[in-house]
Order: C-alpha cells, then structure tokens, then sequence
C-alpha cells in the first residue's frame, strides 16, 4: 500500500543534544510538509517543499532545519532541542501542489528530558 | 480572530444519535475545505474534503460547505463509540496553507 512512514515513531532525547526524525513515501508525491502538534493544539506548520524547493514558515525556530535529499525522503533536524519542543512531530504529503489533499504519517512523538 | 475556529467541545453524543461539527473560517477566499479525525496520540486522518457549495455525503459522514457564510459542517450519522474523536476542520485560503482550526473533541456514549 502507498503510504508515508515516519521513523522513529517514539524519541528520547536530551536537552540541546541533536536528534533527526525522517519521513518516507511511497505515494510520489511533489510536496512534503512538516508539522509540529503539541497536546490539544492543531498541527503547526513547521515547513515544506515543493520537489526540491524549500519553504521556510516565518516563525519556525531556526533551531529546526529539514533536508529532502530525494522525492521519497524528508527529514526535520532539531539542532538543540529545548524542553518547548517535546511534541508529536507529523510528516504530510500531497500530490502537486498546496491545494491538494494532504495525507499524514503516523508521527514520531519527541520527548525530551 | 483565528483563520479557522471551531467549538473544542467536548460534544457528547450518545451512540446512534447525529453528531453536528461546525466550523467557520475568515478568508473568504479559501478554496478547499477539509475535515481530518485524529484520536488521541495519533495522526491525523482524512475523513473528507469538499470544494463547492452544498452537501458532499461519504458513507455515514456528510460535510456542507456554504462560502457566503463562511463555514463548513461535518455530520455524523448513526454515530458509534468509534467515532469518539478530536474532529479537525482544515482550510486552504490564500498562499496555499493549510490552516487547521483547533477541534472539535467527540465523544459517543453507549
């Protein structure tokens, strides 16, 4: 079945020490988005690309940084991950542009001691 | 005034009754219109998305989109314990965002 994976699913991770999550799909979709939710809030968008173009929300830490090093994979680096930041990380993708559906991961749930 | 509000809830609902999910959104120019479950500690998932004015059925889910007043409505029919849920209402309005307003927590009663 084509769907977007998210590895790992759970992260445990230390104040300030750097920590990757990736994102997979198998759905050949252009567009990869992240998100960051945190409990009982909506989903905020962190950043995204089309194809290869990277697209920065205004007010995303510049603590957080995303490589997409080919059309299936994504990954977000927390450089230096704060207390803030424990959270449910979500990777979405969707067809050809902003305005189509977006489908989610699973979501790597971070936290950080 | 948030982009996208709907009521948190929770709304409580007793197994075999109609849930009504409303939610309204500030750009008048927003084009698509989404409703996503999730249920607690997962993602969310895709109930339904609807473009144009009217009705759009799916099963026992119906979502009603009027853009003159600006919000959109999720039915759920003949509801189940299952569909106890947080209900996310998302829009994409201008640049292409999707904005998420921030639930509608669900809970069926047997």
């Amino acid at each position: 079945d084509a769907m977007v994976i998210q590895n790992p699913r759970y992260q445990v991770t230390q104040f300030g020490k750097p920590v990757t999550l990736s994102c997979s799909q198998t759905l050949n979709h252009n567009v990869m988005y992240w998100y960051q939710q945190k409990s009982s809030q909506a989903p905020k968008l962190l950043f995204h690309y089309y194809d290869k173009d990277f697209n920065n929300e205004a007010d995303t830490p510049d603590n957080f940084q995303s490589r997409r090093p080919n059309t299936s994979f994504c990954f977000l680096d927390i450089r230096s991950p704060g207390l803030g930041d424990a959270a449910m990380y979500l990777c979405a993708t969707s067809l050809r542009s902003g305005t189509d559906t977006q489908y989610f991961g699973p979501g790597t749930r971070l936290t950080v001691l | 005034q948030k982009e996208v509000e709907q009521n948190s809830g929770p709304l409580s609902v007793p197994e075999g009754a109609i849930a009504s999910l409303n939610c309204t959104y500030s750009d008048r120019g927003s084009q698509s219109f989404f409703w996503y479950r999730q249920y607690s500690g997962k993602s969310p998932e895709l109930i339904m998305f609807i473009y144009s004015n009217g009705d759009k059925e799916d099963g026992r889910f119906t979502a009603q989109l009027n853009k003159a007043s600006q919000y959109v409505s999720l039915l759920i029919r003949d509801s189940q314990p299952s569909d106890s849920a947080t209900y996310l209402c998302a829009v994409i309005a201008a640049g292409n965002k999707l904005t998420f307003g921030g639930g509608t927590r669900v809970l069926v009663k047997p």
